[in-house]
């Protein structure tokens, strides 16, 4: 399968921080996904990106589709505890939606 | 409005014992897939649907069958459990994939001893 690399793995945050992760892949894919994973649930939608270069924002969350399409980067500012969860970055190409192994973002003690 | 439903939310089976996961959709959504989901490796595409009566495979399709003789629903089956097969198993659909996100279900937990 198509090998899209997810970084950071994990990271904690203090509320009020802004965080950022980003995705790349040796693959080029037509859309750019950003999805949030609280416990015992499905992943759901944040942010979706149709266009290369395209920079969409989502209340706290903003997100770039690179220009090259083979990276995506997402950023929360002014984090608040809810925001804790597992992010997943995933690239479209045909019928097949290829994902990131996740960002765990925790709240630091 | 459901979405996507899932059942069972937990199952326990003994190596070589099969099963089928449910998933059922009230979206009209022509197209569903079956990721699972392991620690550190994301979720992994296992099949996928684009239409009833229409099925392929996807990264990881090894001892697993699907069909989709409605809209509605798009069942996977475990004709044979290995302990391999641990895992928690996603559902999700999607009007027609190419420029509408794919929404989940809430998963079902697997586990094979």
């Amino acid at each position: 399968g198509q090998q899209l690399n997810q970084s950071p793995q994990s990271m904690f945050i203090q509320e009020g921080e802004d965080v950022s992760m980003n995705c790349t892949s040796s693959s080029i894919f037509n859309t750019w996904l950003w999805y949030k994973q609280d416990p015992g649930e499905g992943p759901v939608l944040l942010i979706a990106l149709y266009k290369a270069g395209e920079l969409t924002s989502n209340g706290r969350l903003t997100a770039q589709f690179g220009i090259t399409r083979k990276d995506s980067f997402l950023n929360i500012s002014a984090s608040i505890p809810s925001d804790v969860g597992i992010y997943f970055c995933a690239g479209h190409n045909d019928y097949k939606l290829s994902f990131g192994a996740g960002t765990t973002v925790t709240v630091r003690a | 409005n459901a979405g996507v439903t899932q059942t069972p939310k937990f199952q326990v089976l003994k190596t070589g014992q099969s099963m089928t996961l449910q998933c059922a959709q009230d979206m009209n959504h022509e197209y569903m897939s079956w990721y699972r989901q392991d620690p550190g490796m994301g979720l992994r595409l296992i099949h996928y649907s684009v239409g009833a009566g229409i099925t392929d495979q996807g990264e990881v399709p090894n001892g697993y069958n699907v069909s989709r003789s409605t809209t509605e629903d798009f069942p996977l089956r475990l004709l044979s459990a290995a302990p391999s097969q641990t895992s928690v198993y996603f559902c999700a659909s999607a009007r027609n994939f190419i420029d509408s996100p794919l929404h989940f279900g809430n998963g079902t937990r697997l586990t094979v001893t």
